[in-house]
């Protein structure tokens, strides 16, 4: 299964830009990136995907390595609300194509004043 | 309003107990999700259901049970065979098409004494 590799916490000025980095070095070629970020205490809530091209949502972008060995979140301009733990994820396609979400420990953004 | 809820938030138990922690929704998707969080950790999934009647183990599907008998609904029971049952745990729902994401309950609490 691919694993996923990220910085356990990271802080950010608010209004600035917040960059979390992702390693996926073991990726498939099928395989997507998705990011999750989960606030204390509640579920976790989808941000962003790809497969290789870079992408962008009113949330966020995803910036994906020409080798898709690695990826980086961008929050444009970080908030304090944007406080939460940030988890990059491989899908794993099962048979009948599951695709089962596989979880590490995250990164966890402190946005500060 | 479209989503997923459990129910109830927090959740106290006897050691030796089953009980039984509930989600349902209404965003009209096949698959459905359980999860398990302990402290500090990310998600493990422990059962996932692509259809009614239907379900298949996570990665820690012991002493843990599912039952898929409404498309709605995919209620989970903590069995007394499970030796650490307290955690949070947090249903998920998506489409079973190939590029999806998981929507989310906010979890339940349970605390088992």
């Amino acid at each position: 299964d691919a694993k996923t590799t990220q910085p356990p916490s990271m802080d950010c000025a608010e209004g600035r830009a917040a960059n979390l980095p992702c390693n996926h070095s073991t990726i498939s070629g099928n395989e997507y990136v998705y990011w999750y970020r989960q606030i204390h205490s509640q579920g976790p809530q989808y941000i962003i995907h790809g497969l290789k091209n870079n992408e962008t949502n009113e949330m966020a972008s995803l910036i994906i390595t020409e080798d898709r060995k690695s990826s980086t979140l961008i929050l444009p301009h970080a908030t304090l609300r944007d406080t939460a733990v940030y988890y990059c994820i491989v899908r794993v396609y099962g048979s009948g194509n599951t695709g089962k979400l596989i979880f590490g420990q995250g990164t966890t953004l402190q946005v500060k004043p | 309003d479209g989503g997923i809820t459990q129910s109830p938030k927090y959740l106290f138990r006897k050691e030796g107990q089953n009980v039984t922690l509930s989600c349902e929704q209404n965003l009209n998707h096949d698959a459905m999700y359980w999860y398990r969080q302990d402290p500090g950790q990310g998600l493990r999934l422990i059962y996932y259901s692509q259809i009614v009647n239907d379900f298949q183990k996570g990665d820690i599907a012991e002493g843990y049970s599912v039952s898929r008998e409404k498309k709605e609904s995919f209620p989970l029971t903590v069995t007394s065979a499970q030796k650490n049952p307290t955690a949070f745990y947090l249903c998920a729902s998506s489409t079973t098409s190939v590029n999806y994401e998981q929507y989310f309950g906010p979890g339940t609490r349970l605390t088992v004494t």
